[in-house]
Parts: C-alpha cells; sequence; structure tokens
C-alpha cells in the first residue's frame, strides 16, 4: 500500500533550527518533495530529492535515504513566517502521493 | 503568485448539482494535475492530463470526470455532489509529464451545502 508518515504538529522558537521527520512506504520512487502551505493557500515548493544525501537551498534543508524509506526537512534560523503546514509527498509513477503534513507553529 | 489561474475562487452549492471548476496553467506548461484537499484526508491527486490526454489517475470518483483541451486549459466536472465533496479543488501544472516541479493554482473552495 502507500503510506506516507509525519507528525502532526511540532512547535519551535524563532531563531531555533527545526526538523521535520518523513517516512514512506510506496509501490514506486520517482522522487520525494516537500512543500510549505500557509493556511488557506496554495502549497509552494521546497526540495526535492531523488538521489540519497542532503540538499541544501538556503535555509532549508532536505536529506534522502532511499533505502530507509526517510526524509527530513531542516529549517535553520526560524522566522515567524516560517508558522505553516509542511507536506511531504513522493511521487510514484506520475502521481504525487502526499502525507498529511505536519503544522509548524513558530514562537517568539 | 505561480502563474497558474484557477476560477472561480468559491462555489456554494447544493448536494446533487453539478459544478465545473477551470484552471489555466502556466505559460508553456503541458501538464496539468487536480487534487483535492480536506481537512480529514489531506491534498489528495484526482488525476493528470498532459497535452490534451490522460496521463496519470488518482483516487478520482466516477461522479467526477476532467479534460485539457487544445489552448491546454483545463477543466474539473464534479456532479451529484454530496457533502463530503466540499473541499479546496487545487490545480498544479509542470513543463512536461516528467517535470518535478508543480506550480499550484491559489484553489477552488467548494462547499456542498
Amino acid at each position: 500500500g502507500q503510506n506516507i508518515d509525519q507528525p502532526t504538529e511540532m512547535t519551535a522558537t524563532e531563531g531555533a533550527i527545526v526538523q521535520i521527520n518523513c517516512t514512506y512506504q510506496t509501490s514506486g520512487f520517482n522522487g520525494l518533495f516537500w512543500y510549505q502551505q500557509h493556511a488557506g493557500e496554495a502549497p509552494t515548493f521546497l526540495s526535492y530529492n531523488v538521489l540519497d544525501g542532503l540538499e541544501e537551498k538556503g535555509r532549508f534543508s532536505s536529506f534522502l535515504s532511499r533505502s530507509k524509506g526517510y526524509s527530513y526537512l531542516l529549517l535553520k534560523e526560524l522566522q515567524m513566517k516560517d508558522s505553516a503546514s509542511y507536506l511531504c509527498a513522493v511521487r510514484d509513477r506520475g502521481k504525487l502521493i502526499f502525507g498529511q503534513g505536519t503544522e509548524l507553529s513558530v514562537k517568539p | 503568485d505561480s502563474g497558474v489561474t484557477q476560477t472561480p475562487k468559491h462555489l456554494i452549492t447544493a448536494t446533487g448539482q453539478r459544478v465545473t471548476l477551470r484552471c489555466s496553467p502556466r505559460s508553456g506548461d503541458l501538464s496539468v494535475y487536480w487534487y483535492q484537499q480536506s481537512l480529514d484526508q489531506g491534498l489528495q491527486f484526482l488525476i493528470q492530463y498532459y497535452n490534451g490526454e490522460e496521463r496519470a489517475k488518482g483516487n478520482i470518483l466516477e461522479r467526477f470526470s476532467a479534460q485539457q483541451f487544445p489552448d491546454l486549459h483545463s477543466e474539473l466536472n464534479l456532479s451529484s455532489l454530496e457533502l463530503g465533496d466540499s473541499a479546496l479543488y487545487f490545480c498544479a501544472s509542470s513543463r512536461d509529464s516528467l517535470s518535478y516541479e508543480q506550480y499550484f493554482g491559489p484553489g477552488t473552495r467548494l462547499t456542498v451545502t
């Protein structure tokens, strides 16, 4: 079956670092994506991993281990505007399968 | 602004009715995707079109259908609406069927009463 798990919610402090984990079990795998979504708005693309390892993009980094079916999104130097839902998604034969999302609250 | 447009922004209708949601992809994008996002189900992939042809299908109900026209805009038709169809419907587009980056439109919020 298809299963993507991520924590429902997390809280962190402004200026800190937070890691959001995602584990997946899918029939096929053509890449793992992270999206950011503010309430009532469209998801916006953050990162894409298809090979094992770390991809860094400014304050955001994403890691993938295909053998473990595991990824994480690392957010550094947290800002209040980073409060949002973070969606992990796996592409399986053309389809994007999303996790339920992790609601991140950044506190001052 | 992603460059993907969706109309209408909001739609309120009654059970049993039929509605059409419209999406215009970013200029130059050939692939269009439809997603449904409800509170209890999260973001669910419905269907993908590439250059007018159906390319991939997700958990799309038989009451729902979609198409992509020669000018590449797409429509999602929802019929015999039920209360449970109330959700945000997003359209996304990408350059081609293999592009990893999808750009999402602002969504259409459908409320079925």
